[in-house]
């Protein structure tokens, strides 16, 4: 059964590095997303991707987030200068158009900001 | 503020029993509801998406949706201590707004053999 699949599955990092998180989406799907979840919190949502453009972004996407699609199967979240508030679990989700676009996780990147 | 509200338990039932999990929702321009369970330091697994006013069935699963209420609900029939999990209703918003989820903080379900 296809599945999205991330690396790494965990990533230690100084605050003020830059991170790139990796994805590889379900093959036929055309929408990507990154979401994030804080310890004992809810998932959050930071952007979706489609075409090749973000398609929606939330309050937390700001100038220190990039994501892009360098090939015809990876998508890639960047955060430009790592904040201590930054550490959370990345998940990367792919969904199509039918199903009326049901959301498919991958199994996340915990990333943890020292 | 577009918020999804869940009880977050834990809610204790016997294994064999019905689970009842409930959602209300906040945005009425939410148009696709969805159930994901999620183990403890793994990611959300889609359970079952639901559109419609009405009930829909899949396995032991049903889901209850109620626009006009704004009230999204699960039903897990004969629970097994497998089910114990946290169950996450997410909402997502109209193709104006994109497809983002909004999720909920969860339910924390305990199935007791």
């Amino acid at each position: 059964e296809p599945e999205v699949t991330q690396t790494p599955s965990h990533q230690v990092t100084q605050m003020g590095q830059e991170v790139i998180l990796r994805c590889v989406p379900i093959s036929n799907h055309l929408y990507f997303y990154w979401y994030r979840q804080i310890l004992g919190q809810k998932v959050e949502f930071l952007v979706s991707f489609y075409n090749n453009e973000i398609s929606e972004k939330s309050e937390i996407f700001d100038d220190q987030f990039s994501v892009e699609r360098p090939d015809g199967s990876n998508f890639t979240l960047k955060i430009r200068s790592t904040k201590l508030e930054d550490s959370a679990m990345y998940f990367c989700a792919s969904s199509d158009e039918g199903d009326s676009y049901e959301q498919y996780f991958g199994p996340g990147t915990r990333l943890t900001v020292t | 503020q577009k918020e999804v509200e869940q009880n977050s338990g834990p809610l204790s039932v016997p294994e064999g029993a019905i689970a009842s999990l409930n959602c209300t929702y906040s945005d009425r321009g939410s148009q696709s509801f969805f159930w994901y369970r999620q183990y403890s330091g793994k990611s959300p697994e889609l359970i079952m998406s639901i559109y419609s006013n009405g009930d829909k069935e899949d396995g032991r699963f049903t889901a209850q949706l109620n626009k006009a209420s704004q009230y999204v609900s699960l039903l897990i029939r004969d629970s097994q201590p497998s089910d114990s999990a946290t169950y996450l209703c997410a909402a997502e918003g109209n193709g104006d707004s994109g497809y983002a989820l909004n999720f909920g903080k969860g339910t924390s379900l305990l199935v007791t053999p």
